[in-house]
C-alpha cells in the first residue's frame, strides 16, 4: 500500500511570498495528482504529474520519480490562493485506478 | 474541460430517512465513477468504485446495504445512503477520470439530525 505524505501540514504566508509544499509517495506511481480543495469543499484537479515538471499560472508542479517526491509551487501568492492542497498517489488503468491521498496542506495567504 | 455536477450540494435529514446523491458528467461519458467521502479535517476517504453496467466495488469498512450505488447509464451515478443516522452526516464527493485527469463533483454535504 502507498503512503503519501505531505508537508507542511500548516502553511501561513504574506501575500507575494514563493510557497512550496511536499509529497512524498512510498511505492512506484502511475501519476502524481495535485488538488486544490476550496473552503466549501469543492475541489479542482490542479496538475496530473508522470514526470519533470508542469507549469499552469503561477503553479508549478515537479516530480522526482527516483526520490518518489513531488513539490507543488506557487509564486507571488495571493489571498485567493487559500486553499487545502492535497497531493494523490495513482496506480493502475483505466477500470482500476487507485488513488492514496496525502492529508492535504492548509495555506492561509495574509494580505 | 470536463465537468462532473453533484446534486444536491447541500441535504438535511431526519434519522432513519434515505437520501440520494447524484454524480454527472456532462460532457464526457464515466464508465467509472468513484465516491468519496470526508469528515472534517480529514483526507478524501474513498468509498466505492461505481462501474456503469456493473456492481459497485466498495472499499472495506464500507456497508454495501446501507450506500447504494447505482450506476446506470455512462453520466450517470447515483449514491444513496439508507437508513441515515448521524455518523452518516459528512461532505461526500464523487470523480471520474478522463484521459487520466480527475474531474470532481461539487460535492454534497449531507447532516443528518
Amino acid at each position: 500500500k502507498n503512503e503519501v505524505e505531505q508537508s507542511p501540514q500548516n502553511l501561513t504566508a504574506q501575500e507575494g511570498e514563493f510557497i512550496t509544499i511536499n509529497c512524498s509517495y512510498s511505492v512506484g506511481i502511475s501519476a502524481l495528482h495535485w488538488l486544490q480543495q476550496h473552503p466549501g469543499g469543492g475541489i479542482v484537479s490542479l496538475f496530473m504529474l508522470s514526470s519533470g515538471k508542469k507549469k499552469h499560472g503561477r503553479l508549478i508542479a515537479t516530480i522526482n520519480i527516483q526520490e518518489k517526491h513531488s513539490s507543488l509551487h506557487i509564486t507571488a501568492s495571493h489571498p485567493r490562493d487559500s486553499a487545502v492542497y492535497i497531493c494523490a498517489a495513482g496506480l493502475g488503468g483505466a477500470g482500476s485506478y487507485q488513488l492514496t491521498f496525502g492529508k492535504g496542506t492548509k495555506l492561509s495567504v495574509i494580505p | 474541460g470536463a465537468v462532473v455536477s453533484q446534486h444536491p450540494s447541500r441535504v438535511i435529514c431526519k434519522s432513519g430517512t434515505s437520501v440520494k446523491i447524484e454524480c454527472r458528467s456532462l460532457d464526457f461519458q464515466a464508465t467509472t465513477m468513484f465516491w468519496y467521502r470526508q469528515f472534517p479535517k480529514q483526507s478524501l476517504m474513498l468509498m466505492a468504485t461505481s462501474n456503469e453496467g456493473s456492481k459497485a466495488t466498495y472499499e472495506q469498512g464500507v456497508e454495501k446495504d446501507k450506500f447504494l450505488i447505482n450506476h446506470a447509464s455512462l453520466t450517470l451515478s447515483t449514491l444513496t445512503v439508507t437508513s441515515a443516522h448521524p455518523e452518516d452526516s459528512s461532505f461526500y464527493i464523487c470523480s471520474a477520470r478522463q484521459s487520466g485527469e480527475l474531474f470532481f463533483g461539487e460535492g454534497s454535504r449531507l447532516t443528518v439530525l
